[in-house]
C-alpha cells in the first residue's frame, strides 16, 4: 500500500465548476499535511498548509480528517488556470522536513 | 523570491556514462533534497542533506551518490547511467533546520534525463 495515494483522474470540468479531491495517508502518526500544485512541465509549488481546523483561502478550501486519515481539497468556481496537477504531500514520520509525495490528481478546467 | 536552479533542463546520456546533475539555491537554505519524477509513481527522494558535507539516503538511493561542499549547492551523481534513471530529477531546498519543524520545499525547473 502506498503511504500518500491519489486518484489520478483526469477530473474534467467546466469552468465555473466545484472540484473536490481526497487524498488517504498510511501513517496515522503523521502531524504535517500540505497540497501542491504542479503546473504541466513545471516544478512543484505550495498551494496551501492542511490545518487540523481546516483552513480557507480564497475558492480553496483544506480539510483534515484524522479518523479516516485523508485529506481534502476543494475548489470552488473552477478557473482555466486552475488546471494543473494537485500533490497531496504529508509529513509521514514527522521528523522534520521529510515530505512524502502522493502521485497526484490532475485536473482539467474546459471552456 | 528563493530562487533553485539546475544545470540542465534537458539531457541526453548513454547507458554507463557518469552523469552530475548540479542543484544550486540561493536563499542560505539549510536543507536540500534531490528527488525523481516518474509517471504513476509520483516524487521519490533519492538523496537529501541538512548541512554542509552532511547528506541522508532517500527511498531510492541505490544507483546515485550526492556531494555537497557548499551550502548552496547540492550535487546528483549518476555513478553509471542505466537506461531505468531516465527520469524527471527535481531539486528542492528548505530553510532548515531539519528537526523540529516541517518548512515549504522549493523547488528548482527539473533536468529530464534521458539515458539511452
Amino acid at each position: 500500500r502506498k503511504e500518500v495515494e491519489q486518484d489520478p483522474g483526469p477530473f474534467n470540468v467546466p469552468e465555473g465548476a466545484t472540484v473536490a479531491f481526497n487524498c488517504t495517508y498510511s501513517n496515522s502518526a503523521s502531524q504535517s499535511f500540505f497540497w501542491y500544485r504542479q503546473d504541466c512541465r513545471k516544478e512543484p509549488k505550495l498551494l496551501m498548509s492542511v490545518y487540523s481546523s481546516g483552513n480557507e483561502d480564497g475558492r480553496f478550501t483544506a480539510q483534515l480528517n484524522r479518523a479516516s486519515q485523508y485529506i481534502s481539497l476543494l475548489i470552488r468556481d473552477s478557473k482555466l488556470s486552475d488546471s494543473a496537477t494537485y500533490l497531496c504531500v504529508v509529513n509521514i514520520n514527522n521528523a522534520g522536513n521529510m515530505l512524502t509525495f502522493g502521485g497526484g490528481t490532475r485536473l482539467m478546467v474546459k471552456p | 523570491d528563493v530562487k533553485v536552479t539546475q544545470s540542465s533542463r534537458y539531457l541526453v546520456k548513454r547507458t554507463g556514462e557518469k552523469v552530475f546533475l548540479e542543484c544550486v539555491q540561493d536563499m542560505d537554505h539549510e536543507n536540500m533534497f534531490w528527488y525523481r519524477q516518474d509517471p504513476g509513481l509520483g516524487l521519490r527522494l533519492i538523496y537529501f542533506s541538512y548541512d554542509v558535507k552532511m547528506k541522508e539516503k532517500g527511498d531510492i538511493p541505490e544507483g546515485y551518490s550526492v556531494s555537497r561542499e557548499k551550502k548552496e549547492r547540492f550535487s546528483l551523481i549518476l555513478e553509471s547511467a542505466s537506461t531505468n534513471q531516465t527520469s524527471m530529477y527535481l531539486c528542492a531546498s528548505s530553510p532548515g533546520p531539519l528537526r523540529g519543524r516541517v518548512d515549504t520545499q522549493y523547488f528548482g525547473p527539473g533536468t529530464r534525463l534521458t539515458v539511452l
